[in-house]
């Protein structure tokens, strides 16, 4: 099956850095790559995703990138604020069931 | 997401007792899941259903079973409880065809004892 590793477990940044997420994925057939982030005492809650036939994607200040030969994809926070601080989950699933396998988590601190 | 809840949030039992967590959903979604939270662990699937009669095993499914009683509710029992199911348990759903995007609750808290 599907095996996602995330990386860092741990970032810190001081407010105004930025901050990258790295995610690896094993299944070359994953077609679709989500991000969450879990805010103290909630659920995790999508912030971006991205799918096989794009190499990258914005929001504001997210962003994703997607490396299909490497199979690798990373997040992109710019100008991190204190509330960015959250744990962020990675994951990547493929057509048909769309199960996704989530990495382990990044929490990431956002200091003042 | 108030339109996924799950009851209760906070739970503390002893080893060897039966529990049932409960989640119920307005989004109209035929896919639920649950997953278990461990630290450092990320999100593991334990059961999904795709609709009302269809239950799959994730890939933690031993020591727990799963009952969808209606398309808005999944329950998530463990039949006897012991210290290593220790975790946070998160109910998701997600409507398929059209959206991969998987809709949580805000967790329940399960310490055993």
């Amino acid at each position: 099956g599907e095996n996602v590793e995330q990386h860092p477990s741990t970032l810190s940044v001081q407010e105004g850095d930025s901050a990258v997420i790295k995610c690896t994925y094993s299944d070359s057939a994953s077609n679709y790559f989500p991000w969450y982030k879990q805010e103290l005492g909630k659920g995790p809650q999508l912030i971006i995703d991205i799918r096989s036939n794009v190499g990258e994607k914005k929001d504001q200040r997210i962003a994703v990138t997607l490396n299909k030969t490497a199979k690798h994809f990373s997040l992109h926070i710019t100008e991190t604020q204190p509330e960015d601080s959250a744990v962020y989950f990675c994951a990547a699933s493929k057509g048909g069931s769309y199960i996704p396998t989530f990495g382990r988590g990044t929490s990431l601190i956002v200091h003042p | 997401d108030a339109d996924v809840t799950q009851t209760p949030r906070n739970r503390i039992t002893k080893t060897g007792k039966r529990i049932m967590l409960e989640c119920s959903q307005t989004k109209g979604h035929d896919r639920m899941y649950w997953y278990r939270q461990d630290p450092g662990l990320g999100l593991r699937l334990i059961y999904y259903s795709f609709d009302v009669k269809d239950i799959n095993k994730g890939e933690i499914s031993d020591g727990y079973s799963v009952s969808r009683q209606a398309q808005a509710k999944f329950s998530l029992s463990l039949e006897s409880a012991i210290p290593n199911q220790t975790a946070l348990y998160f109910c998701a759903t997600s409507d398929f065809p059209g959206q991969e995007t998987q809709y949580f609750g805000p967790g329940t808290r399960l310490l055993v004892l």
